[in-house]
């Protein structure tokens, strides 16, 4: 069955300190779908990375980057020198060829602190 | 731009009326998705469809109904809210099917009184 986890329900670390946000996910499939969102203190849900299971690079979007493992089946998120506007809930999520949903982790709250 | 629209964004309502949300987008994605976010629970999926006059139940759909007569929107109805549906309520869309990336609307915060 598929599951998405996210052990660290809150973090907060000081502003332009680097954060990694961990998920981790379980599933049968070999072909799968991985998802990043965004979801700041207003409450919208911003997208921010898709990567499927045979895209192992690691990929790097500004002050953002991913790190996927399938050894692991972890699919972990940095935040390079953090700024107050990251503070915000993220999650992780999974999707399976075949299956008609997309699993979410619980997500992880993320404190910049000034 | 494309975008989609929830409304309303906040309603207060009784105990065993019946509500409905709105989703509207203009991505024309064909499919299109509600979820509820609760404290502890992250996003829960309560109906999705995959085009016009196709629905189908998600994880938490006890309660819920969705109709499908267009493109552009996908109606949530409570039929009889109770209290344990006071929540805030996602709709996505997506072009492709659940592998393809989905984008929400800004929610709609619901409080069954």
């Amino acid at each position: 069955a598929q599951k998405v986890t996210q052990a660290q329900t809150e973090i907060s670390v000081v502003e332009k300190e680097d954060v990694t946000l961990d998920c981790v996910y379980e599933t049968r499939d070999t072909t799968y779908y991985l998802f990043w969102y965004k979801q700041p203190p207003s409450g919208e849900l911003v997208f921010l990375i898709r990567r499927n299971s045979f895209d192992e690079q690691n990929e790097i979007s500004g002050r953002y980057s991913w790190n996927f493992q399938k050894s692991t089946s972890s699919f972990n998120f940095t935040i390079t020198a953090s700024q107050v506007v990251d503070s915000a809930v993220y999650f992780c999520a999974l999707s399976e060829i075949g299956d008609d949903k997309i699993i979410f982790g619980k997500g992880t709250r993320l404190h910049i602190l000034p | 731009d494309a975008e989609i629209t929830q409304s309303p964004r906040h309603k207060i309502t009784e105990t065993g009326r019946q509500v409905t949300l709105a989703c509207h987008q203009t991505w024309n994605h064909n499919n299109m998705f509600w979820y509820r976010q609760d404290l502890g629970h992250g996003l829960r999926l309560i109906h999705y469809s995959y085009g016009v006059q196709d629905t189908n139940k998600g994880e938490v759909s006890d309660g819920y109904s969705v109709s499908r007569s267009n493109t552009e929107d996908l109606p949530l109805t409570l039929e009889s809210a109770a209290s344990s549906q006071t929540s805030v309520y996602f709709c996505a869309s997506s072009y492709g099917g659940v592998t393809d990336t989905q984008y929400f609307g800004p929610g709609t915060r619901l409080t069954v009184l």
